[in-house]
């Protein structure tokens, strides 16, 4: 399984940004994918959650009303579309896949993770 | 939600020693869902240990898990150089999924 995550950058407060991660070596439909972040020097935040067939999504309170999770099953891209950037959305951004067990709020077993992609935001 | 309480913060010692980190649920844990993550300097995490003791794939026999309830433990039984990271602990059993804030593993 190979995860790869690409569209991070600096942006403004206020400004969008669109996180794409492309997986490889799975069935992707098959499984729910995540977005997990981690702030400079902090611990792991769950973000988002969808589904396999995309159907169902989750995200926490701290981003409720401005990401929005999506995936395109026939290109195996999970996406992450982050409106309304602030200071503290500042983070390396993981996508992960959950192979086994169930998910909901707060994701599920974090099997594979990509490499990250840095999202800054700053004037 | 359930709050995990990682111990101690930092860990030092030595290439060779046995590490045994903790990892405590504000309530119990349903079906030992418990997972252990090791992410070393600039890399991301990795999964080594499922369901409180089952090790994920091609993690060293050196590593294991225990524990249920609200009680957990991740044991390295002998340092290796690479071994020097940091740790979380995750209770994916209820929602919402929660982790722990870490416990770095540094050499002495």
């Amino acid at each position: 399984v190979q995860l790869v995550e690409s569209g991070g950058g600096l942006v403004q407060p206020g400004g969008s940004l669109r996180l794409s991660c492309a997986a490889s070596g799975v069935t992707f439909s098959n499984y729910g994918m995540n977005w997990v972040r981690q702030a400079p020097g902090k611990g792991l935040e769950w973000v988002s959650t969808i589904s396999g067939s995309g159907g169902s999504t989750y995200n926490a309170d701290s981003v409720e009303g401005r990401f929005t999770i999506s995936r395109d099953n026939s290109k195996n891209t999970l996406y992450l579309q982050m409106n309304s950037l602030r200071a503290d959305d500042t983070a390396v951004y993981y996508c992960a896949i959950i192979i086994r067990g169930s998910y909901g709020s707060g994701g599920g077993l974090f099997e594979y993770w990509g490499q990250g992609t840095l999202v800054t935001v700053s004037s | 939600e359930i709050v995990l309480t990682q111990s101690p913060g930092t860990l030092s010692l030595s290439p060779g020693e046995r590490a045994t980190l903790s990892c405590r649920a504000s309530q119990s844990v349903s079906s030992s869902y418990l997972a252990w993550y090791q992410q070393r300097p600039g890399q991301a995490p990795r999964l080594l240990i499922y369901a409180a003791s089952s090790r994920a794939t091609g993690v060293p026999d050196r590593f294991s898990g225990s524990g249920s309830g609200t009680d957990f433990t991740l044991t390295i039984s002998r340092l290796e150089p690479e071994d020097f990271a940091v740790y979380y602990c995750q209770q994916y059993g209820n929602s919402p999924r929660t982790f722990g804030q870490g416990t770095k593993v540094e050499i002495k």
